[in-house]
């Protein structure tokens, strides 16, 4: 079975300062991970995946299969980042269906 | 385009009542999702179906029962509410001709069961 863990429910920093939201997988296969982005009054979105390796708004992710790892990272937090950030898994190929697999979630607040 | 629509956007039910729950889409999209959002939880998913006229279970099935009558509906019923309902609703959609899985999410229902 796979599993998402981000270990830190809530997270605070302050404007300019880095931040890195934790994300661990449990996944046998070959898993597509994804970070989705929920702000407030608004629905849930897709903010990356890790396969288009591109960085959104500042944020990148890096699969490190090794640390079965997918942890979000942007050098300069900003106020408008604040928001729940759920990590999700996908396995790649087969009959998935694109059924994801969510964290629990972090709320992150920025701080001015 | 709309995306993804729900409705309603909040319900309160008594305990023992049913409701359902509506989603649409009009992205053409193959697959569509029911999830739940509790604190702590994160989503977790209820059914999902991957065409017309198909549905399966997610993780947490019980309780709820679904339909694809429509490709572009998927609809989630309650037959008897339990307070353990008591969540926010998210349906989502996914996968158009070019094979992209990014899941697109509805504003979400919020119920209530007393």
């Amino acid at each position: 079975a796979q599993r998402v863990t981000q270990p830190e429910k809530l997270l605070s920093v302050f404007k300019g300062a880095p931040v890195e939201l934790k994300c661990n997988y449990s996944y046998s296969g070959s898993p597509e991970l994804f970070w989705y982005v929920q702000y407030s009054r608004q629905r849930l979105q897709l903010l990356l995946r890790h396969i288009s390796r591109e960085s959104i708004k500042g944020f990148t992710a890096d699969l490190n299969k090794g640390e079965t790892s997918f942890h979000l990272k942007k050098p300069f937090a900003q106020e408008e980042d604040s928001a729940m950030y759920y990590c999700a898994l996908n396995r790649a190929g087969g009959t998935s269906y694109g059924k994801l697999t969510f964290g629990q979630g972090t709320i992150l607040t920025v701080h001015p | 385009n709309a995306g993804v629509t729900q409705t309603p956007k909040f319900r309160v039910l008594k305990t023992g009542q049913s409701m359902t729950l509506l989603c649409a889409q009009d992205m053409n999209h193959e697959y569509m999702y029911w999830y739940r959002q509790d604190p702590g939880m994160g989503l977790r998913l209820i059914h999902y179906s991957v065409g017309e006229g198909t549905t399966a279970k997610g993780e947490v099935p019980d309780g709820y029962n679904v339909s694809r009558l429509k490709k572009q509906n998927f609809l989630l019923g309650l037959e008897s509410a339990a307070p353990s309902q008591t969540s926010v609703y998210f349906c989502a959609s996914s996968y158009d001709k070019s094979g992209q899985e990014t899941q697109y999410f509805g504003p979400g229902t919020r119920l209530l069961v007393l």
